[in-house]
């Protein structure tokens, strides 16, 4: 069994839709990761958070440390959050990730 | 401005040949990385430094060999004996302090790497 299993694997959206990706993890964390990565394979981080909830434009991050899991919510989806999202979680040496979830928003 | 440079975008490596993939990085960190991703598959760790003349093996080392002489370089070596290098390849770092709880890692645009 991955340490961190994501789901869904793959999602089509319309534009203006919420969506959620979801994330759940087996190990103990000191953080937790939510990265997005676009089809050229630049990654850029999105959010870091070991507790709560976080927000940034219309991405939200949220974690349950006791249910070990996270979920990635983006309000009004828009074409260009098409990308892969990626949950990883940090360990004493560096991130192990999950698989992704390929987004695509259709206008 | 700050960040990491991989090169070469594109890399071919014939049978028998090693190859040496750079990574670079302006931010002053001590911590660098690199991983492998493969299709439909979560990055993973090959090899990383916390510190300059320093590295520990990662997951999947075998067949990969790096060096650390300065902070700012982390160049990865594919040597002949990997046998499947055919991925995508991507480095990263962070910064000082709790590089792991406290720091978000940054990442290079990556390497695309195919075999003859």
């Amino acid at each position: 069994k991955n340490e961190v299993e994501q789901s869904p694997q793959n999602l089509t959206a319309q534009e203006g839709e919420f969506i959620t990706i979801n994330c759940s993890y087996s190990v103990g964390i000191s953080a937790l990761h939510w990265l997005q990565q676009h089809p050229g394979g630049g990654i850029v981080s999105l959010f870091m958070l070991s507790s709560g909830k976080k927000k940034h434009g219309r991405l939200i991050a949220t974690i349950n440390i006791q249910e070990k899991h996270s979920s990635l919510h983006i309000t009004a989806s828009h074409p260009r959050d098409s990308a892969v999202y990626i949950c990883a979680v940090t360990d004493r040496r560096a991130l192990t990730f999950g698989s992704g979830t390929r987004l695509q928003v259709q206008p | 401005d700050g960040g990491i440079t991989q090169s070469p975008k594109y890399l071919f490596r014939k049978e028998g040949q090693n190859v040496t993939l750079s990574c670079e990085q302006n931010l002053n960190h001590d911590a660098m990385y690199w991983y492998r991703q493969d299709p439909g598959q979560g990055l993973r760790l090959i090899y990383y430094s916390q510190i300059v003349n320093d590295f520990q093996k990662g997951d999947i080392a075998e067949g990969y060999s790096v060096s650390r002489e300065k902070k700012e370089s982390f160049p990865l070596t594919v040597t002949s004996a990997q046998k499947n290098p055919t991925a995508f390849y991507l480095c990263a770092s962070t910064g000082t302090g709790d590089p792991l709880a406290k720091n978000i890692q940054y990442f290079g645009a990556g390497t695309r790497l195919s075999v003859l």
